[in-house]
């Protein structure tokens, strides 16, 4: 079974410019997350979908920043206009979704590797 | 104050050690606790994950929670050069997952 995708690997943009990564989870997999890790800091939460609504937008950073998870299948995050501070590594993870009183296992994808100059 | 604190190393230890990562958080509505192991240029891959305080084996990881103190870890026993990554410990309150900085852990042959 094929993990968690993301495309692509890596991109470098200049300031001002706009970049969409795309993550592709585990079929079948109803929760998807965006994390993102900038130089020297931990991986923070940016947000989750459940299916194509957003259930947790808290992490997100600003209005530059969009997502968008169509038919609850895909997922993008728009950066526009990109700034120096938005570099970074953007990862994304899906669930399955237990709705139980148990760990609901988040898998990763590699990650996509964002710079901005 | 950080919500999890981890030491970022470099951990280097020989091959055949007992290795001691660990963590201390600061949130109380914590409910699991987790161990991720991250390689160069991957994503973090779930390692152990612990519900409450107790303890967890799995082959020659254990993890340990005790939330009295606020303060987690995982052992290595018979550490493999295989073992060498990045561990991040993780705690979540609810969907979202809080990371540490995580620790870079080289083993010695």
């Amino acid at each position: 079974e094929a993990g968690v995708t993301q495309f692509p690997s890596h991109s470098v943009i200049e300031k001002g410019q706009t970049v969409t990564l795309r993550c592709d989870p585990i079929s079948g997999h109803d929760n998807l997350y965006w994390y993102r890790r900038v130089m020297g800091k931990e991986i923070k939460f940016l947000l989750h979908f459940v299916k194509e609504s957003k259930q947790d937008e808290s992490g997100m950073p600003n209005n530059r920043f969009l997502a968008e998870r169509t038919g609850g299948t895909y997922s993008t995050l728009k950066v526009q206009p990109a700034e120096l501070e938005d570099s970074g590594v953007y990862f994304c993870a899906s669930s399955q979704g237990s709705g139980f009183k148990s760990y609901d296992e988040q898998y990763f994808g590699p990650g996509t590797r964002l710079t901005v100059t | 104050q950080k919500e999890v604190e981890q030491d970022p190393g470099p951990l280097s230890v020989p091959e055949g050690a007992i290795v001691s990562l660990n963590c201390t958080y600061s949130n109380s509505a914590f409910q699991y606790f987790m161990w991720y192991r991250q390689y160069s240029r991957k994503g973090p891959e779930l390692l152990m994950y612990t519900y409450s305080s107790g303890n967890k084996e799995d082959g020659r990881f254990t993890a340990q929670v005790d939330k009295s103190s606020k303060y987690i870890s995982l052992f290595i026993r018979d550490s493999q050069p295989s073992d060498s990554a990045t561990y991040l410990c993780a705690m979540s309150p609810d969907d979202k997952i809080i990371f540490g900085k995580g620790t870079r852990l080289h083993i010695l042959p």
